[in-house]
């Protein structure tokens, strides 16, 4: 089954204790994305990732870093957590081009104390 | 404000209604999209309109699209408590190539009671 996982499904933190967020799509998709989503701020792009080691900034970058060493993975890491991090994150797959659709993880919530 | 914002905010009909969005966006663009998300899951796609088309049907949604309004309406015929979700319009980047980036409005939360 075509598909995008996402790991932890839930996870409550500390503030400054460094956190992975795991995600893993079968579809030999090119283009891996991450999102953070909070209330009355819809979805915004964290980083996205256009091949294996080619990574750029989304809209909301700061405080996350993300790795494409494979083309099946992309984690999101979170070197010093913050309780402004708290919130609803998803990865997304497409395999890219014009007319392309993304195809999301069910989602990780994240709770920094 | 941002690239993709719905309208209404929230939607609440009853089954067998039909339900209306709205969607409008900024920048000139190649395609839009509209997503579905049921309570805190993610997103599923549902339909994509290409800028040279006007409508779109899928089963019970229609999509029309307007460049000249930069505006993009979803119809949802004949609702079912089964829709009651939160729909969003997303557009690709400015250059109308989708590498990945998507920009999503803030959605449109509807409720359908039985």
């Amino acid at each position: 089954e075509a598909q995008v996982t996402q790991n932890p499904r839930y996870l409550i933190t500390v503030t400054g204790k460094k956190l992975t967020v795991t995600c893993s799509q079968n579809m030999n998709h090119e283009y891996m994305s991450w999102y953070r989503q909070d209330p009355g701020l819809g979805l915004r792009q964290i980083y996205y990732s256009m091949n294996v080691e080619v990574t750029d900034k989304g809209d909301v970058p700061e405080g996350y870093k993300v790795s494409r060493k494979e083309k099946r993975n992309f984690p999101l890491i979170l070197e010093s957590p913050s309780p402004n991090q708290t919130s609803l994150y998803f990865c997304a797959s497409n395999k890219g081009g014009t007319g392309d659709t993304q195809y999301f993880g069910p989602g990780t919530r994240l709770t920094v104390l | 404000s941002q690239q993709g914002e719905e309208d209404p905010q929230a939607l609440s009909i009853q089954e067998g209604e039909n339900a209306t969005m709205n969607c409008s966006y900024k920048t000139s663009i190649n395609n839009l999209q509209w997503y579905r998300q049921n309570s805190g899951r993610g997103l599923v796609h549902l339909i994509l309109i290409r800028s040279n088309e006007r409508e779109k049907h899928s089963g019970r949604l229609r999509v029309t699209l307007d460049t000249s309004k930069k505006s993009s309406s979803l119809l949802i015929t004949a609702s079912r408590a089964a829709d009651t979700a939160s729909y969003f319009c997303a557009t690709p980047n400015a250059g109308g190539t989708s590498y990945g980036k998507l920009t999503f409005g803030q959605g449109t939360i509807l409720t359908v009671h039985p």
